[in-house]
């Protein structure tokens, strides 16, 4: 069955970066674009940017141009996301989710979420 | 920015009853639109795309309908699973989200 598994909890300094891991199980990992979103306490979800595995290409959300990475690692089948400079604002748990279908920009399997933690 | 508006914020609802969500769009957002559910401690789950398409696996009882910038969801006999959170979400300019409906018992 489709398994999108994450890393762990994650409490940060401000200034400080993040780097958080999904790992993709019971697909081919190449055949959809892996997204990323958050939800703040008391916030809407937000999409933050993609990922193609099958050939890298991304795609971000402006609010987050420049302080966003979003790579893959074909060979584990797993997709990161780096977020920068982080401040308090940034507490909130973070999703990868996998796209429906072909840039449909739907999301079915989501990950278990993790959890990130900007305190001084 | 496409702001999605969702009404009631609350809905309190007995097993068996009719729910109907209401999501509003700031502007048309033709049928690229969604609902979600989302259980106290789980990720969001995709019920609805295109408006009105069951996602794979969703049971019937569940139904959405609209076009533009008014969108409906309805839970047509309430399961004890189904009290939840519900977002609804759109992809015709960007990807952005409503803030949600608490579908609680009554």
């Amino acid at each position: 069955q489709v398994q999108l598994v994450q890393s762990g909890a994650e409490v940060k300094k401000p200034g400080a970066s993040v780097k958080l891991s999904c790992k993709a199980s019971g697909y081919i990992f190449t055949t959809y674009i892996i997204h990323w979103l958050r939800q703040a306490p008391g916030q809407r979800l937000e999409w933050m940017g993609w990922v193609n595995p099958a050939n890298g290409n991304i795609r971000y959300s402006l609010k987050f141009q420049g302080r966003i990475t979003t790579t893959r690692d074909t060979s584990a089948s797993t997709a990161y996301m780096e977020l920068s400079s982080l401040r308090s604002e940034d507490t909130a748990i973070y999703y990868c989710a996998r796209d429906y279908g072909d840039h449909l920009y739907y999301f079915d399997y989501w990950g278990q979420g993790t959890l990130v933690t900007v305190s001084s | 920015e496409i702001v999605l508006t969702q009404s009631p914020a609350t809905l309190s609802l007995s097993p068996g009853e009719r729910a109907t969500l209401s999501c509003r769009a700031s502007q048309s957002v033709g049928t690229y639109f969604a609902w979600y559910q989302q259980r106290p401690g789980q990720a969001p789950r995709l019920l609805i795309y295109d408006a009105s398409n069951r996602a794979t696996g969703i049971p019937a009882r569940f139904s959405g309908s609209g076009s533009g910038t008014d969108f409906t969801l309805t839970i047509s006999s309430l399961e004890p699973e189904d009290f939840a959170v519900y977002y609804c979400q759109q992809r015709s300019n960007w990807y952005t989200f409503g803030q949600g409906t608490k579908l609680e018992i009554k």
